[in-house]
C-alpha cells in the first residue's frame, strides 16, 4: 500500500521568502505524481503534475521535482506572497489510484 | 482546462435520510471517475472508483451499500449516501479522470451535515 508523508505538516514564512516543501512516497511504481492547492473549505485546484518519466515541471512561481527512485518529490515556491497561503497536497498516482499526503500548511506572513 | 462540478455544494440532512450527490465533468467525455471523503484537517480518502456502465470498486471498508455509486453517463456520476447517520458528515470530493495524461481534474467538493 502506497504510504505518502509531506514534511513539515505546517510552516509560516515572511512575505518574499522562498517556500521548500517536502513529500515522499513508499512504493516508486508510479504513474504520475500531483501537486494540488486546498484553500479552507475548498475543493482541490492543481498546480502541477509530474509524469514519472519526467525530473521536474515548473509553472510560473513554482516549480516541483521528482526523484521516483528515492520516493521524493519538492514544491518549490518562488517569493512567498500572502495569496500563497493554504494547504498544498502531495498525489501519488498507481495505477489511477490516487495517494494522498495530509498536506503541508502554509501561512505567508505579510 | 478541464472543468469538474458538482451539486450541490453543501446539504444538510436528517439522520436516516438519504442524499444524492452529483459530479459532472463538463468539457470532457471520463469513463472514470472517483469519489473521495474528507475530514477536518485529514487528507483525502479514496471511496470508490466508479467506471462508466459498469459497477463501481470500492475500497477496502467502504459499505457499498450505503454509499450508492452510479456512472451512468461519459459526464456524470452520482453518489447516494443512504441512511445518513452523523458519522457521514464530511466533505466529499469527486474526481474524473482524463485519458492522455492520466491527470485527475477534482470538484469542488460537496459539504454533507447530518443532523
Amino acid at each position: 500500500k502506497q504510504e505518502v508523508t509531506q514534511i513539515p505538516a505546517a510552516l509560516s514564512v515572511p512575505e518574499g521568502e522562498n517556500l521548500v516543501l517536502n513529500c515522499s512516497f513508499t512504493d516508486s511504481a508510479i504513474y504520475n505524481l500531483q501537486w494540488f492547492r486546498q484553500d479552507p473549505g475548498k475543493g482541490l485546484t492543481s498546480l502541477l503534475l509530474i509524469q514519472s518519466s519526467q525530473r521536474e515541471q515548473t509553472s510560473g512561481r513554482l516549480n516541483a521535482s521528482l526523484d521516483k527512485s528515492s520516493g521524493r518529490s519538492t514544491l518549490y515556491i518562488a517569493a512567498s506572497q500572502p495569496g500563497d497561503s493554504a494547504t498544498y497536497l502531495c498525489a501519488v498516482n498507481g495505477n489511477n489510484r490516487l495517494a494522498f499526503g495530509k498536506g503541508n500548511q502554509v501561512v505567508v506572513i505579510p | 482546462g478541464a472543468v469538474v462540478s458538482q451539486h450541490p455544494s453543501w446539504v444538510i440532512c436528517k439522520s436516516g435520510t438519504s442524499v444524492k450527490i452529483e459530479c459532472r465533468s463538463l468539457d470532457f467525455q471520463a469513463t472514470t471517475m472517483f469519489w473521495y471523503r474528507q475530514f477536518p484537517k485529514q487528507s483525502l480518502m479514496l471511496m470508490a472508483t466508479s467506471n462508466e456502465g459498469s459497477k463501481a470498486t470500492y475500497e477496502q471498508g467502504v459499505e457499498k451499500d450505503k454509499f450508492l455509486i452510479n456512472h451512468a453517463s461519459l459526464t456524470l456520476s452520482t453518489l447516494t449516501v443512504t441512511s445518513a447517520h452523523p458519522e457521514d458528515s464530511s466533505f466529499y470530493i469527486c474526481s474524473a479522470l482524463t485519458g492522455q495524461t492520466l491527470e485527475q481534474y477534482f470538484g469542488p467538493g460537496t459539504r454533507l451535515t447530518v443532523t
